[in-house]
């Protein structure tokens, strides 16, 4: 069964920093993996999708890896803004899709002003 | 261009009643995922709807039901609520050829 597990559970930076946040999964076969931001009792934004022949995607300030074969990926947010600050959330999903995503539990993300 | 809408946006039910939620796809996608989110236990897999048909459904009882109409939108019924059904139930559509889904805004259901 796949887990993913994604580190920290929280973090707390001061405006302006880069900073990454972690996402490591059990099950190497996955068909893509993405990344979500979720502000409170609000729905999920798509933020990046990796497929599994990937290594990278870009979009603005953020940039997420994936290395299949150790089962980890990474967000990096660069020059951190206030508007920043929310739950970032890694998915997986095996091909066929017959169980959707797999999500980590998220990292609530506060960036100071 | 629209995204995935959900209603209602919120909705309060008393133990034993039904429950029923919609959710509208981005037009295209043929498929959709129900997600449960209660506090403090992250976002759990109900059901997966393509096509109109039930594919496959997470480690829920079989109170959780729902279906997919003929446009492709989906409703959610829960039958018989209980206390620990209040949530914030989240559902999302696919583009099929990348795999990316996309989610509504929720709706949160309320079980006093």
């Amino acid at each position: 069964k796949q887990e993913v597990t994604q580190i920290p559970a929280a973090l707390s930076v001061p405006e302006g920093e880069n900073l990454v946040l972690n996402c490591s999964f059990t099950d190497s076969a996955i068909y893509n993996l993405q990344w979500f931001r979720q502000d409170p009792g609000k729905g999920l934004t798509s933020l990046l999708l990796i497929q599994s022949s990937q290594r990278e995607q870009t979009s603005g300030r953020l940039n997420a890896s994936l290395d299949k074969s150790s089962g980890r990926s990474t967000l990096y947010i660069a020059a951190s803004q206030p508007g920043d600050s929310a739950t970032y959330l890694c998915a997986v999903t095996v091909g066929g899709g017959a169980d959707g995503l797999t999500f980590g539990k998220g990292t609530h993300l506060i960036i100071q002003p | 261009e629209a995204g995935v809408t959900q209603s209602p946006t919120h909705l309060i039910k008393t133990r034993g009643q039904q429950a029923t939620l919609r959710c509208s796809p981005i037009s295209g996608h043929t498929s959709v995922y129900w997600y449960q989110q209660a506090l403090g236990l992250g976002l759990q897999f109900l059901l997966w709807y393509d096509e109109g048909e039930e594919r496959n459904r997470g480690n829920f009882p079989p109170r959780f039901s729902g279906r997919q109409f003929p446009n492709y939108s989906s409703e959610l019924n829960v039958n018989a609520l209980e206390l620990e059904d209040s949530a914030l139930y989240l559902c999302a559509s696919t583009a099929r050829r990348t795999g990316e889904l996309f989610f509504g805004e929720g709706s949160r259901l309320t079980v006093l």
